[in-house]
């Protein structure tokens, strides 16, 4: 019974297309997220989303975008890879608590490698 | 914004000893600290956690201390064992929804 879920688990592809990773939470919350891991392990947030705002990390390319379709997924887009984009990318979700976040429940991740 | 640091980088240590992983954070507005466990290969996942009002919390072999004042929380592993070998991640949010995370320790436990 994933909590939560990202599909595909790997993913190998050229340098100029176009990819969707898809990202599915059966917890009932109402903010998530999506992760980029390097090869140094640093886990940098991308965007933050719930139904009343998306927060992006202004270091991260527009052409990377965020959709959701509801409330329970995130599906995250990019365009022209490039190779520097090759990471694993982790989503989550939390649910908001009285002061601020709680938790993370992150997703298996999605590595990424662009050839 | 936010900024977190997190030392050591890499923490090698024997079995059964202990291991202290230290987090510094400037955005005195934050109030809530989580450290995840990341296993090779693996999603990271919530080890422990500490609210601003709460100064040190345990869970059997781990805890983690809160000082506001230096704006410093720290992790603490005893006895140490061969499974805890991964990397550790702090992080620190306020009333916003984006975390800010440290840049990991990975914690080598030798048998």
């Amino acid at each position: 019974d994933t909590a939560v879920s990202q599909t595909p688990k790997y993913l190998v592809t050229q340098m100029g297309n176009d990819k969707s990773i898809k990202c599915e939470q059966n917890l009932g919350h109402d903010t998530m997220y999506w992760y980029k891991q390097d090869s140094k392990k640093f886990l940098k947030i991308m965007f933050s989303y719930n139904n009343k705002e998306l927060i992006i990390n202004e270091t991260v390319p527009n052409r990377f975008s965020p959709k959701s379709p509801d409330k329970a997924h995130l599906n995250l887009h990019i365009n022209s890879l490039e190779l520097g984009d090759s990471a694993v990318y982790f989503c989550a979700s939390s649910r908001p608590g009285l002061a601020g976040i709680d938790e993370q429940f992150f997703g298996p991740g999605t590595r990424l490698t662009v050839l | 914004g936010e900024n977190v640091e997190q030392h050591p980088s890499t923490l090698s240590v024997q079995e059964g000893d202990s291991a202290v992983i230290k987090c510094t954070y400037s955005d005195s507005a934050s109030n809530y600290f989580p450290w995840y466990k990341q296993e090779l290969g693996k999603r990271p996942q919530l080890i422990i956690d500490i609210r601003s009002n709460v100064g040190e919390k345990k869970d059997q072999r781990i805890a983690v201390t809160l000082n506001k004042t230096a704006k410093h929380f720290s992790l603490h592993i005893t006895e140490t064992q061969p499974e805890d070998s991964a990397v550790y991640f702090c992080a620190s949010s306020g009333g916003s929804y984006i975390p800010t995370f440290g840049r990991g320790t990975s914690l080598i436990v030798h048998p």
